[in-house]
């Protein structure tokens, strides 16, 4: 079974601080990762994935994450953040070794960026 | 950018009433989806669906849901005689292959509304 977490409800960060939003999973076998990005009344927009490689992923708007096999996270990071960077984060994890193609999406974490 | 696209954006309708959710996926995608989000909750996988019939669904997609694609463009949800527990709002997805290893593109979703 593919599970994922995302513990923080939100996340606050002050304009040009880093910032880290959180991701850890559960599979029985290698997985696939995803970030996606929604912002108000607008669908899921992708970020980045991980599939294979170097762990640490490049995606849009300067996102970074880094997949970690021993702690079984991916956090999404950004160097510098932006006040448009405001917006609801889903991580989400699919599992190699099992026979679903659909990954499974965390609940979403909460970016507010203050000026 | 090519994008999804959902109708209507917003949807209220009485308990036991049909109501049909539709997207137009992304024009040269092959396989689509419905998710469904209850307000503050996960993202929920409902279906998948290719080449004409449903690839994957999940225990959430029971008999009071059907999908169709009526035609070469739109892609559209069903359900039979809502509840109030399927208030909720429904995102269509869209990715050119298999999503294991493809990202999804999102539309904006239907907020449905049951009174």
């Amino acid at each position: 079974a593919q599970s994922v977490a995302q513990p923080e409800d939100q996340v606050n960060v002050a304009e040009g601080n880093p910032l880290t939003v959180k991701c850890t999973y559960s599979v029985s076998g290698n997985p696939y990762l995803f970030w996606y990005v929604q912002y108000p009344n607008r669908g899921l927009q992708f970020l980045l994935k991980y599939i294979t490689g170097d762990n640490l992923v490049k995606g849009s708007y300067g996102f970074e994450a880094e997949f970690n096999k021993s702690q079984t996270s991916f956090h999404l990071k950004k160097p510098s953040a932006l006040v448009s960077d405001s917006a609801l984060y889903f991580c989400a994890v699919r599992d190699l070794s099992g026979g679903s193609y659909i990954p499974t999406f965390g609940r979403g974490t909460s970016l507010i960026v203050h000026p | 950018e090519p994008e999804v696209t959902q109708t209507p954006s917003h949807q209220v309708t009485q308990m036991g009433q049909e109501v049909i959710l539709r997207c137009v996926p992304i024009s040269n995608h092959l396989y689509f989806y419905w998710y469904r989000q209850i307000l503050g909750q996960k993202v929920e996988f409902l279906v998948s669906f290719y080449n004409n019939e449903i690839s994957e669904k999940s225990e959430i997609f029971d008999d009071q849901f059907s999908v169709e694609r009526p035609d070469g463009s739109n892609f559209t949800l069903k359900i039979r005689s809502t509840k109030l527990e399927d208030s909720a709002m429904y995102f269509c997805a869209s990715s050119e292959a298999r999503t294991g290893a493809y990202e999804q593109y999102f539309g904006p979703g239907t907020r449905l509304t049951v009174t």
